[in-house]
């Protein structure tokens, strides 16, 4: 088993939709949750921490759950510049997820 | 603004040659670290440091080697360049061990 793992999608939505993407982790040890934007053929970028007790900012909002070992995304009312590869990383050696795709159609 | 500088985009190598990529970072970060970037394996990690002439592997460290002689600076080796090689190198770094991590904008090389 991956030590974390995503759907690659892609997920296609429609302008204003909501949408939310779900990432496995194996090590239960792990403490530190983070989502990161890649935009096409450009870096990845931190896009938000992930709290325990979840935490929001704007439409984007993050949810972890031990028990279950997942960490969520949530992107509310998306916008065509949503339209980007989404990675979830966990620590403690910053292991990346493969990425879900996110395309938002107009 | 932190800047994670890489110093090649584009590199063509031929196959047994020793390639350097060289990463410089400007924030005085104490973590540094070497990705590799492929269509459907993600970013998979390389090499990181937490200090100077400190380094330990990530998790697909063969075929390279990584040097830290200076904190700003983090350069990844490969001894003799490999097909299988080709790839995009991401370097990042950052100031607290699970803090935000600052990319570079990437080394694409090709080994013919």
């Amino acid at each position: 088993r991956k030590e974390v793992e995503q759907d690659p999608g892609p997920f296609n939505v429609p302008e204003g939709a909501t949408v939310a993407f779900n990432c496995t982790y194996s090590n239960s040890a792990s403490q530190s949750f983070f989502w990161y934007r890649q935009d096409c053929r450009k870096e990845p970028k931190l896009l938000m921490s992930v709290y325990s007790s979840g935490n929001e900012d704007g439409r984007f909002t993050a949810q972890l759950n031990r028990a279950s070992q997942y960490i969520s995304l949530l992107i509310r009312d998306s916008k065509l510049s949503d339209s980007a590869t989404y990675l979830c990383v966990v620590s403690y050696k910053y292991i990346f997820g493969t990425g879900t795709r996110l395309k938002v159609l107009a | 603004d932190v800047k994670v500088t890489q110093s090649s985009r584009y590199l063509v190598k031929r196959t047994g040659e020793k390639v350097f990529l060289e990463c410089v970072q400007d924030m005085d970060h104490e973590n540094m670290f070497w990705y590799r970037q492929d269509p459907g394996l993600g970013l998979r990690l390389i090499y990181f440091s937490y200090d100077v002439k400190m380094k330990e592997k990530g998790d697909i460290p063969e075929g390279y080697s990584v040097s830290r002689e200076k904190k700003e600076r983090f350069s990844l080796i490969l001894e003799s360049a490999s097909t299988n090689q080709t790839s995009m190198y991401l370097c990042a770094s950052s100031f607290e061990v699970t803090g935000e991590l600052f990319f570079g904008e990437g080394s694409r090389l090709t080994v013919l």
